[in-house]
């Protein structure tokens, strides 16, 4: 089995401020993913990369960026946090597969804009 | 492009009802489904998938079948017990898989009291 980290838990900044969160998986997967969770809209993908140096833009990648240099590790960068982006932050990765991706996802971490 | 539907935002039973969250979906040829489950504090999970026709997914005594004719995955339980009180969510992948990305309905969130 393996396992996704994602660091901090929490994250408190200040608007305005450019606020890093980190991701790291052991699945050795190819293909890993930032959503963005809030409650009663669901899942929002913002950011996703097929492979190491690779990023693909999602639905929200607006004010966001995201850095994928090693195959272990996926970042994302909120650039200026704006009070509206307070949410949980969602890492996942997967294996490809032609079935269908099955995600595997972090524990999350909750941004707060103070 | 790709969606899901989910039209519950919040399911309240009662241990042993019938449970039934509706998922309907919109896109082209026969993408993947599936249903995604998220307890309190963690990442959402696979909970199982179909990929064709007629294909009943099922786990943990939740069930889904793959009805193409009316776009749905409604996800049946005959008998929920509290430790099913989860946020449950639909989900598709398009039809090759590999680097593709899911879309996720906005999740049900399932109170069961005892």
């Amino acid at each position: 089995g393996g396992i996704i980290t994602q660091t901090p838990k929490f994250l408190i900044g200040q608007e305005g401020q450019k606020l890093t969160l980190k991701c790291q998986q052991n699945f050795n997967h190819d293909t890993m993913y930032w959503y963005r969770q809030d409650s009663g809209k669901g899942l929002r993908l913002i950011y996703y990369s097929i492979t190491e140096n690779d990023l693909q833009k999602g639905d929200l990648s607006e004010g966001y960026d995201a850095s994928r240099e090693k195959k272990s590790s996926f970042s994302l960068t909120v650039t200026s946090a704006q009070k509206n982006e307070m949410a949980v932050f969602l890492c996942a990765s997967s294996i490809e597969s032609f079935s269908g991706n099955t995600l595997y996802f972090g524990e999350g971490s909750r941004l707060i804009v103070v | 492009g790709d969606s899901v539907t989910q039209t519950e935002g919040q399911v309240a039973l009662s241990e042993e009802d019938f449970l039934t969250i509706h998922c309907n979906y919109s896109a082209s040829g026969y993408p993947t489904l599936f249903w995604y489950v998220q307890y309190p504090g963690e990442g959402p999970q696979l909970l199982f998938r179909a990929s064709r026709d007629k294909e009943k997914g099922s786990s943990r005594g939740f069930e889904a079948t793959y009805d193409k004719g009316t776009t749905s995955f409604h996800l049946r339980k005959a008998s929920v017990q509290e430790s099913d009180s989860a946020v449950y969510y639909c989900a598709l992948s398009d039809q090759q898989g590999t680097g593709s990305k899911l879309s996720f309905g906005k999740g049900a969130k399932l109170t069961v009291s005892p």
